[in-house]
């Protein structure tokens, strides 16, 4: 069975620092990696994915196979990012379901 | 992101009474889901339903029950079978291809007495 590890609970960066959240995986196959966010008060929404290779809100997420990783960086932190970050994994033979790791609640201070 | 609710917000019960948690949605998606959220545990799959009148266990189903007879409608039944109810309840749908984004709901805070 796959599984999603997300090392750190929490996370605490000053404004303007580099960030970056560690997600790590174990899966025989092929994965389907997303980083999902939620804001204080807000419902949980999905942040990026890594088949898009986009960069959302300044966040790149690159795919390390070799290292089974799939961490979340953004070079400048701001306030607004403060939030808790869920990875997640679909793998090609569960269908639809991913599977979440632990959660990193990330505070930037000003 | 107002085309998937859930009712009520805050839900209170006693030990032992089985209670519904209503998620409904207008986004005309094929597929919902119900997961439940616990501090340092992450969000756990329970059911889901691919289409309507069929559905699949999840990660953590036992002491919970589901049905799906709308395509808009997948309630979630907490039953007293459930050794530790009290948690934060999400519900999700997705559009089509097992490639589509899940899209969540406000979720219903159970809290059981």
């Amino acid at each position: 069975a796959q599984r999603v590890t997300q090392p750190e609970k929490l996370l605490s960066v000053f404004k303007g620092a580099p960030v970056e959240l560690k997600c790590n995986y174990s899966y025989s196959g092929s994965p389907e990696l997303f980083w999902y966010v939620q804001y204080s008060r807000q419902r949980l929404q999905l942040l990026l994915r890594h088949i898009s290779r986009e960069s959302i809100k300044g966040f790149t997420a690159d795919l390390n196979k070799g290292e089974t990783s799939f961490h979340l960086k953004k070079p400048f932190a701001q306030e607004e990012d403060s939030a808790m970050y869920y990875c997640a994994l679909r793998a090609e033979t569960s269908g639809s379901r991913l599977t979440f790791g632990e959660g990193t609640q990330l505070t930037v201070n000003p | 992101d107002g085309g998937i609710t859930q009712s009520p917000k805050y839900l209170f019960r006693k030990e032992g009474q089985n209670v519904t948690l209503s998620c409904e949605q207008n986004l005309n998606h094929d597929a919902m889901y119900w997961y439940r959220q616990d501090p340092g545990q992450g969000l756990r799959l329970i059911y889901y339903s691919q289409i309507v009148n069929d559905f699949q266990k999840g990660d953590i189903a036992e002491g919970y029950s589901v049905s799906r007879e709308k395509k808009e409608s997948f309630p979630l039944t907490v039953t007293s079978a459930q050794k530790n109810p009290t948690a934060f309840y999400l519900c999700a749908s997705r559009r089509g291809a097992y490639t589509d984004t899940q899209y969540f709901g406000p979720g219903t805070r159970l809290t059981v007495l």
